[in-house]
């Protein structure tokens, strides 16, 4: 049974420090999603990670895989309030085409 | 384009009760998804379809049922609702051909209280 673990849960940090959140995951794949979700909305796809070694990076977002130690992290730099929001990693165990499993997500507050 | 619509948005239920949620999508996908999501849990898979006519069980399916006779809908049944399936429920779609660089379209969510 496939087992997505993020860390950590909360996270409070503040203005323009930088933080990493890890998401690791128990079987082996090379594709993993990134999610945001506001509060009271709906996921927004961030990154689409499809390989190891993939680097992806939005704006003070940047997000990393590392198939071989089944490990991708989300780093934040310069954190600013606008990223408030709780994050989600997700791992396709197959070829694609099948359900996602979900990282229990970190819920992230930036304070000035 | 509407992508995926759920309705209702908000519902109220006592005990015992049965309702059903519907999702519909207008972007021709063939699978489709019915998480729950409740605080601290992450999301976890109810159930999901993978073309007309054709449902499976995901990690929490019990007590719901689900139907899949168009492609474009996927409707989430509780007949006999339970305080414990308080929950926002999230409807996805994935088309195959797209799925692996764009993953799911989620629709806006479901909050469905059971008193």
């Amino acid at each position: 049974e496939l087992k997505v673990e993020q860390n950590p849960l909360f996270l409070s940090m503040q203005e323009g420090k930088n933080y990493t959140i890890y998401c690791n995951y128990s079987t082996t794949s090379d594709r993993l999603y990134w999610y945001r979700q506001d509060p009271g909305k709906s996921l927004e796809s961030l990154f689409v990670l499809l390989s190891n070694g993939a680097v992806k990076q939005e704006g003070r977002l940047m997000a990393s895989l590392d198939t071989k130690a089944r490990l991708s992290t989300l780093h934040i730099t310069a954190a600013v309030h606008d990223l408030s929001a709780t994050y989600f990693c997700a791992v396709d165990i197959r070829a694609g085409n099948t359900p996602l499993v979900f990282g229990k997500g970190t819920r992230l507050s930036v304070i000035a | 384009n509407a992508g995926v619509t759920q309705t209702p948005k908000f519902r109220v239920l006592k005990t015992g009760q049965s309702m059903t949620l519907l999702c519909a999508q207008d972007m021709n996908h063939e699978y489709m998804y019915w998480y729950r999501q409740d605080p601290g849990m992450g999301l976890r898979l109810i159930h999901y379809s993978v073309g007309e006519g054709t449902t499976a069980k995901g990690e929490v399916p019990d007590g719901y049922n689900v139907s899949r006779l168009k492609k474009q809908n996927f409707l989430l049944g509780l007949e006999s609702a339970a305080p414990s399936q308080t929950s926002v429920y999230f409807c996805a779609s994935s088309y195959p051909e797209t799925f692996t660089n764009y993953g799911y379209t989620f629709g806006s969510g479901t909050r469905l209280t059971v008193v």
